[in-house]
Formats: C-alpha cells, sequence, structure tokens
C-alpha cells in the first residue's frame, strides 16, 4: 500500500532553519516527482515546491523561492530544507506524488498526513 | 501567477441535493486542472485531474468538466460523507496554485 509518511516538523524561532522527511513506500519513489504543500491554520491550501523524478529539477512557490531547498535522498526519502523561516510559513507541511507519469506529475494522487511547524518567538 | 477564482466560497446544501462548484482561471490553463476534498482534521484527496477525469476510486457521483479558464466540479447527489472544502488546483504553470476553496455544509 502506498504510503507517505511525514517528519521534522516542531517549534522554531523566526530566522532559524528546520528541516521535513518525507518517507514514502509502497511505490517506486524513483518514479515520481514529489510536492511540498502546506496549509497555514484554517486557511486554504498553498503549493511549495516540486522536484523532477529524477531529482534534477525542482520549481518553488515565490513565498519560498530562495529560503527553501527540496531534494529526495537514496532510500525512498524527500527533504525540504527550510531557512530563515518566517511567523508566516507556520503550518501543516503535506508530502504529496506528482501522477501521471511525467517530469513534474500532472496531479496529485497521495498524500502524507502532514506534519506541523510553527514558526513563533 | 495564475490566479484561480472559487465560488462559491461556501455553500449550503442537503443530502440528495446537486451542487455545483466552478473554478475559473485567470488564463487559458488548457486542462491542467484538479479537484481535491479536505474533510477536517484529514489530508486532501484527490477527486478528478485533467478537469474531467476521475481518480480511481472516488465515486461517480463527482463529475468535472471544463477547459480554457472556465471549470466545475459537479456533485449530483449529495451524501453526508461529502461535506467538507473542495480545492481546485492548476498545475499548467509555476506557480502551480490552488483556489481559495469552497466550504460546502449541512442545510
Amino acid at each position: 500500500q502506498a504510503q507517505l509518511v511525514e517528519s521534522g516538523g516542531g517549534v522554531v524561532q523566526p530566522g532559524r532553519s528546520l528541516r521535513l522527511s518525507c518517507a514514502a513506500s509502497g511505490f517506486i519513489f524513483s518514479s515520481h516527482a514529489m510536492n511540498w504543500v502546506r496549509q497555514a491554520p484554517g486557511k486554504g491550501l498553498e503549493w511549495v515546491a516540486v522536484i523532477s523524478y529524477d531529482g534534477s529539477d525542482q520549481y518553488y512557490a515565490d513565498s519560498v523561492n530562495g529560503r527553501f531547498t527540496v531534494s529526495r535522498g537514496r532510500s525512498n526519502n524527500l527533504y525540504l530544507q527550510m531557512n530563515r523561516l518566517r511567523v508566516e510559513d507556520t503550518a501543516v507541511y503535506y508530502c504529496v506524488r506528482g501522477g501521471g507519469g511525467t517530469y513534474y506529475g500532472r496531479y496529485f494522487d497521495l498524500w502524507g498526513r502532514g506534519t506541523l511547524v510553527t514558526v513563533s518567538a | 501567477a495564475i490566479q484561480l477564482t472559487q465560488s462559491p466560497s461556501s455553500l449550503s446544501a442537503s443530502v440528495g441535493d446537486r451542487v455545483t462548484i466552478t473554478c475559473r482561471a485567470s488564463q487559458d490553463i488548457s486542462n491542467d486542472l484538479g479537484w481535491f476534498q479536505q474533510r477536517p482534521g484529514q489530508a486532501p484527496k484527490l477527486l478528478i485531474f485533467s478537469a474531467s477525469s476521475l481518480q480511481n476510486g472516488v465515486p461517480s457521483r463527482f463529475r468535472g468538466s471544463g477547459s480554457g479558464t472556465d471549470f466545475t466540479l459537479t456533485i449530483t447527489s449529495l451524501q453526508p460523507e461529502d461535506f467538507a472544502t473542495y480545492y481546485c488546483l492548476q498545475n499548467y504553470k509555476f506557480p502551480w496554485t490552488f483556489g481559495h476553496g469552497t466550504k460546502v455544509e449541512i442545510k
């Protein structure tokens, strides 16, 4: 059964860094683009970043470009390195699989349960 | 960035009702649009991709239509488990963007 499990969330001060992880299982990780999507408390969804299936290309939302870096590891893991965190980065962060077989995926077909990041002094 | 305008932002409906949610893009996005359902406390779930293709395992009462700039999600006969918030997403051009959501509540 395909599954995504995020970890690494927590409380962090503004300006500090945090690294999120996502463990994938039950599918061929290297065949899928992967995304991070976030949701601030009581708010809507915001796409954050995508990494191509082979890890060679990434795109970011304007709100995080230059501060966040998405990468993928060898052991079916996805990462999000978040630097210079801001209060407005407070959100649940979801790891999301790109389905449909294209370079960046055609749709978001598998979601993790999310991990909460709180940026507060 | 491409803006997606969902309407209405919320609606009240009864079990058995036909419900229609619209999503309008600020520019032509072909059929690169998906629809998601999010129940409280849960992760979103893909319902429709490529504007009108039903995701595996999703009940056939969910229907997507449209292309270009105007898209519609229709629930043909609302069920108790359908009370949730619905989002559209365009993945035509980076940055990918979501609509602001439509909350479907019980009348």
